[in-house]
C-alpha cells in the first residue's frame, strides 16, 4: 500500500536559520508531489508541485525552494527563515487515481 | 481552475444528515468535483469526487446538479468525528494540483 512520510512533526527555528523538510512516498512510482502551507487560522496554500525528478513548479514567490532529487523524495528548503514562514507544512502526492494523499504535516514555528 | 463558493460554517446535530453545498457556476465540461475534509491538526483527506452523476461511497454521497453549477456533499448521519473543514474543489486533470478555497467548517453538536 502507498504511504507518505513527512518529518519532523514539529520544529522551532530562529529567524535567519536554514530549513529543510523532507517528504518521501512509498508504494507508488512517478507520483506528482506537492508542498502546501497553512498559516494559523488560514487556508491551505499551494507552494510547489512536481511532476517528475528535477521538475519543480512554484506557485508563490517567496524565500522557500523545493527540490526533487529522487522519484519519491520531495524537499522543502529555505536559506534564511522569516517569522512569516511559520505555519503547518503539508506534503502530498497524487497519481493516476483521483485521490491525493497528504502527510501528517510539520508544524514550524519561527521565533 | 474555476472557482467554488461554500458557506463559511455550518452546524449539525449528531446522528442527523448534513448537506454541505458548493456553487461552481463557471465549471467547465471536463472539471471533476472533488471533496476533501481536514480534521483539526491533520492533513486533508479525500472524501468523494464526481463528474456528472451522483456518487456514493462509504463516507458520503455527492449530489451534482443537472447543469453542474452546484453540488452537495451529503453525510448521512453526522458523528462528532465528522467535525472538520470541508473543501469543494474543481480539478480538470488528475495531475493538476488541488487548489483549496476556504471551505466550510462543520460543527457537530452532541
Amino acid at each position: 500500500s502507498q504511504t507518505i512520510h513527512q518529518w519532523p512533526a514539529t520544529l522551532v527555528q530562529p529567524v535567519g536559520s536554514p530549513l529543510s523538510l523532507e517528504c518521501t512516498v512509498e508504494g507508488t512510482s512517478n507520483p506528482n508531489l506537492y508542498w502546501y502551507r497553512q498559516a494559523a487560522g488560514r487556508g491551505l496554500q499551494l507552494l510547489f508541485y512536481s511532476v517528475g525528478i528535477g521538475q519543480i513548479s512554484s506557485e508563490v514567490p517567496q524565500n522557500l525552494s523545493a527540490s526533487r532529487p529522487q522519484d519519491r523524495q520531495f524537499i522543502l528548503s529555505s536559506k534564511k527563515l522569516l517569522l512569516s514562514d511559520s505555519g503547518f507544512y503539508l506534503c502530498a502526492w497524487s497519481s493516476v487515481i483521483p485521490e491525493a494523499f497528504f502527510g501528517q504535516g510539520t508544524r514550524l514555528t519561527v521565533v | 481552475d474555476a472557482k467554488t463558493t461554500q458557506p463559511n460554517s455550518m452546524e449539525s446535530n449528531e446522528e442527523e444528515p448534513v448537506h454541505l453545498p458548493c456553487n461552481h457556476s463557471t465549471i467547465s465540461g471536463t472539471d471533476y468535483i472533488h471533496w476533501y475534509r481536514q480534521l483539526p491538526s491533520q492533513g486533508p483527506e479525500y472524501v468523494i469526487h464526481g463528474l456528472t452523476s451522483n456518487v456514493n461511497n462509504r463516507m458520503a454521497s455527492l449530489a451534482i446538479a443537472e447543469d453542474r453549477k452546484s453540488s452537495t456533499l451529503i453525510l448521512h448521519r453526522a458523528t462528532l468525528r465528522d467535525a472538520a473543514v470541508y473543501y469543494c474543489i474543481l480539478r480538470r486533470y488528475l495531475n493538476t494540483p488541488l487548489v483549496f478555497g476556504k471551505g466550510t467548517r462543520l460543527s457537530v453538536i452532541a
